[in-house]
């Protein structure tokens, strides 16, 4: 079974500071895809980003960034020009290429923006 | 423009008693989830269904029962609810492997979530 987790339960940044949030995972597998899913308070969680194992290039998505080290299976969140609305619960999440359904979560991180 | 919905945000039940959670989505995803979401253990997948009718055990089915009669619709069910099953249920939703709008990814699209306290 893969084991995703999230160091950090809580961050506090500083509005239109950076913040950076980490995830690490395990897996024996070559092949899979790596998430980060926001969840503000009392809304849906969506995604922020994904990254594809099989893609060297880190994925980017505005201020949104990750650092993905295969080798080291660490997959972090950095948000650059942190704002009121990025306030909420990160999860980083992993699925492999060969399993559809089955989507493993962290523990989640809280982000709070201080004004 | 919400696309998951489950029907009750927030529930108090008794110990025993039958609950029912509702999740409808409108974007024709044959793929439907639920999760619970319990603080520092993140999401855990309960069940899923790829299809109306089939359902499979996730990594915690103890205790629920899922029903999927239509493709809109997938129903948690805790048949004799107990107090170590307050907590919070998300659904969620997918298309499959093999469609056009299939991203690779998987992406899931969640529903806002219903709290659920057992006294």
């Amino acid at each position: 079974a893969q084991t995703v987790t999230q160091s950090q339960p809580e961050m506090s940044v500083q509005e239109a500071e950076t913040v950076t949030l980490s995830c690490t995972y395990d897996t024996s597998e070559s092949d899979y895809y790596l998430f980060w899913y926001k969840q503000p308070p009392s809304r849906q969680m969506i995604l922020v980003i994904r990254q594809e194992a099989y893609k060297q290039q880190n994925a980017t998505e505005n201020r949104f960034s990750v650092n993905f080290q295969k080798a080291a299976k660490s997959f972090s969140l950095k948000i650059s020009d942190s704002q009121l609305g990025d306030a909420a619960m990160y999860f980083c999440a992993y699925r492999s290429a060969d399993n559809d359904y089955k989507l493993s979560f962290g523990a989640g991180t809280t982000v709070t923006v201080r004004a | 423009d919400v696309k998951v919905t489950q029907s009750s945000r927030y529930l108090v039940k008794r110990t025993g008693e039958k609950v029912f959670l509702e999740c409808v989505q409108d974007m024709d995803h044959e793929n439907m989830f639920w999760y619970r979401q319990d603080p520092g253990l993140g999401l855990r997948l309960i069940y899923f269904s790829y299809d109306v009718k089939m359902k499979e055990k996730g990594d915690i089915p103890e205790g629920y029962s899922v029903s999927r009669e239509k493709k809109e619709r997938f129903s948690l069910i805790l048949e004799s609810a107990s107090t170590n099953q307050t907590s919070m249920y998300l659904c969620a939703s997918s298309y499959p492997k093999g469609t056009v709008l299939y991203s690779g990814a998987n992406v899931l699209t969640f529903g806002a979530g219903s709290r659920l306290t057992v006294l």
